[in-house]
């Protein structure tokens, strides 16, 4: 159980274009998904905390409106990369948790997305 | 930044060695968690240690916590080539939004 999707597992896009990665929980509500950025042999950079149907919450520095996220329904959530440069390449990773549970419950990761920004 | 410290940032060992990692963080918790990361995947869970636990096992793993010192381990045992990955500890905390902050990760190489 427990199981989280993301895709696309791989993109490569040009730059000033925008890029949509997806997440979802397959067999449980995730009220509260997190979105990370991984640079490479570095730690995950918590970007934004989105919940079910409210505004997602970002942390210093992340530019909200270049990395877009919406959380729609208790089991999709995206992460929209607008015009994106060669310095936006990195492995974005997504989890999910339920926080109704309580706030010990685990995170659940997505096997991430390596974006290349050519 | 909040980020929690782990050491050592790099491990290699032999088959059938136990591996410790540590894990140092800078506020008050909710609780920790131990994950593994292989190469270019997403990270699994191993444990879970709660801010009133001081020690917890699950098969292999032992996971200390001393919140006097704001401090982890994880001590893996009879290490194996599989366990080969990343290890990272995470965060939750008690103040501000509900969120978890990962420490800077021990890559963990086994040598068969």
């Amino acid at each position: 159980g427990a199981v989280v999707s993301q895709h696309p597992s791989r993109v490569i896009c040009k730059s000033g274009t925008s890029v949509k990665i997806e997440c979802r929980s397959l067999d449980f509500q995730a009220t509260t998904m997190f979105w990370y950025r991984q640079f490479p042999k570095q730690s995950l950079m918590l970007m934004a905390t989105s919940n079910e149907g409210s505004k997602a919450t970002y942390e210093q520095g992340v530019e909200k409106d270049k990395f877009l996220i919406n959380h729609a329904s208790l089991t999709l959530s995206t992460l929209t990369v607008t015009s994106a440069h060669p310095e936006d390449s990195s492995f974005y990773i997504c989890s999910a948790t339920d926080r109704g549970l309580s706030y010990n419950s685990p995170l659940h990761f997505g096997n991430g997305t390596r974006l290349t920004v050519t | 930044s909040q980020q929690g410290e782990e050491d050592p940032q790099a491990l290699s060992i032999q088959e059938g060695e136990n591996a410790t990692m540590n894990c140092s963080y800078k506020t008050s918790i909710n609780n920790l968690q131990w994950y593994r990361q292989n190469s270019g995947r997403g990270l699994v869970h191993l444990i879970l240690i709660r801010s009133n636990e001081r020690e917890k096992h699950s098969g292999r793993l032992r996971v200390t916590l001393d919140t006097s010192k704001k401090s982890s381990s994880l001590l893996i045992t009879a290490s194996r080539a599989a366990d080969t990955a990343s290890y990272f500890c995470a965060t939750s905390t008690t103040s501000g939004t509900y969120k978890y902050i990962f420490g800077t990760g021990t890559r963990l190489k086994v040598l068969a």
